[in-house]
């Protein structure tokens, strides 16, 4: 079955506390993105992946990293959270970047 | 500055009559517009989309309009049904290369389909 896989699905963290979210996806696809969405301000862009070893800073990157070591993978790293970065994570693969993009379940992260 | 607005936070159809979900957009760059549904818990999935070459886009019971002047597009559901209820986020990609250029979306408007 085509997917996006992330885990974990729900963390609670500590300021401070490194965390890794991982991302996979079993299509092949080339371009890769993170998302945070929050009440009242929808969905916004984090970091994308364009291909292997090839990422950049999307619209809200501050205390994001991410890395792009094969194709299939796509983690998300917060070396030192915040509580301002409670909110709910979505990777996303597509073919390129102007196709469709097809989006995990979400991650809920919880930064105390 | 929101380049995409989604200008209702919410809205309430009856079963059964047209559901339409507006949006607006401000850059003129933007030639590829896409519809995500999305539920509680789950991530978004795509529904429909148009390219700046078109007016209008339809599949099944979901049309979606663009007017290039106007920078607006709507999502036309007819006839609503209760599993449409839902997050319908408006989203688009600009041409070229370059920039942090995935998708811009809006804020989401949630569909309520009244029985």
């Amino acid at each position: 079955e085509a997917q996006v896989t992330q885990n974990p699905r729900y963390l609670i963290t500590v300021t401070g506390k490194k965390l890794t979210v991982t991302c996979s996806q079993n299509m092949n696809h080339e371009y890769m993105s993170w998302y945070r969405q929050d009440p009242g301000l929808g969905l916004r862009q984090i970091y994308y992946s364009m291909n292997v070893e090839v990422t950049d800073k999307g619209d809200v990157p501050e205390g994001y990293k991410v890395s792009r070591k094969e194709k299939r993978n796509f983690p998300l790293i917060l070396e030192s959270p915040s509580p301002n970065q409670t909110s709910l994570y979505f990777c996303a693969s597509s073919l390129d970047r102007q196709e469709t993009q097809y989006f995990g379940p979400g991650t809920r992260l919880l930064v105390l | 500055d929101q380049q995409v607005k989604q200008n209702s936070p919410s809205l309430s159809v009856q079963e059964g009559r047209i559901s339409i979900l507006n949006c607006d957009y401000t850059n003129s760059m933007f030639d590829y517009f896409l519809w995500y549904k999305k539920y509680p818990a789950e991530g978004p999935t795509f529904l429909i989309s148009i390219s700046s070459i078109k007016d209008k886009n339809e599949d099944g019971r979901f049309t979606v309009f663009l007017n290039k002047s106007a920078k607006h597009l709507s999502l036309h559901i007819v006839p609503s049904q209760p599993g449409d209820s839902a997050v319908y986020f408006c989203a688009a990609i600009p041409g070229g290369g370059g920039g942090a250029d995935g998708l811009t979306f809006g804020k989401g408007t949630h569909l309520i389909i009244q029985p």
